[in-house]
């Protein structure tokens, strides 16, 4: 069962705009949760973290935000760059569990 | 400090062969943890390792055992391989369970 969603496989957006990346879960354990970045014939890199007593987690141009209620959280990337253009995977995981579980990712493509 | 290192980058196996992938950190982390990313997929986490001694099942273990006898190395074993264990596979490394997970840049599998 795919406990993380990104419904979204790929995203283009003009340099210098904004990017939102979306995510989904479903299990209500989860409460922390993390976004990795990842370029071709590489590992996934980290990028940002939240944990669920925070809305929102900013990092530069990097910015989480968590709706609990919805089982919601998304990436905000302002302004976009060139470099940005990577598969962004979402994650969480539980409290006592080291289970991280991945969505399938959403491939980002930041257009000059 | 190289991080997380994998051998080999590449192979390819026949069905029935057995092979361990190799996975080395040099950043003293207690955690380290094997996934494997199918195309089109998230990282499902196959096993992963608390410490020297100690490792324990992650989401997708069948077919693979593990070994945690220092800090810096957890290898993963393939038996016999089967055409489904074609995948990318990442080995990880963190300090803690809720810390940020460090990947090595991978293995590509192919099972003919």
């Amino acid at each position: 069962d795919q406990q993380v969603k990104q419904n979204s496989p790929s995203l283009s957006v003009q340099e210098g705009r904004i990017s939102i990346l979306n995510c989904d879960y479903t299990n209500s354990m989860f409460d922390y949760f993390l976004w990795y970045k990842k370029y071709p014939a590489e590992g996934p890199t980290f990028l940002i973290s939240i944990s669920s007593i925070k809305d929102k987690n900013e990092d530069g141009r990097f910015t989480v935000f968590l709706n609990k209620s919805a089982k919601h959280l998304s990436l905000h990337i302002v302004p976009s760059q060139p470099g940005d253009s990577a598969v962004y995977f979402c994650a969480a995981k539980a409290s006592g569990s080291n289970d991280m579980r991945f969505g399938a990712g959403t491939r980002l493509t930041v257009k000059p | 400090n190289a991080g997380v290192t994998q051998t080999p980058k590449f192979r390819i196996l026949k069905i029935g062969q057995s092979m361990t992938l190799q996975c080395t950190q040099d950043m003293n982390h207690n955690y380290m943890y094997w996934y494997r990313q199918d195309p089109g997929m998230g990282l499902k986490l196959i096993y992963y390792s608390v410490g020297a001694g100690i490792t324990d099942k992650g989401e997708v273990p069948n077919g693979y055992n593990v070994s945690r006898s220092t800090t810096e190395d957890f290898p993963l074993r393939l038996e016999l391989a089967a055409p489904s264990q074609t995948s990318v596979y990442f080995c990880a490394s963190s300090l803690a369970g809720y810390n940020e997970q460090f990947f090595g840049p991978g293995t590509r599998l192919t099972v003919l």
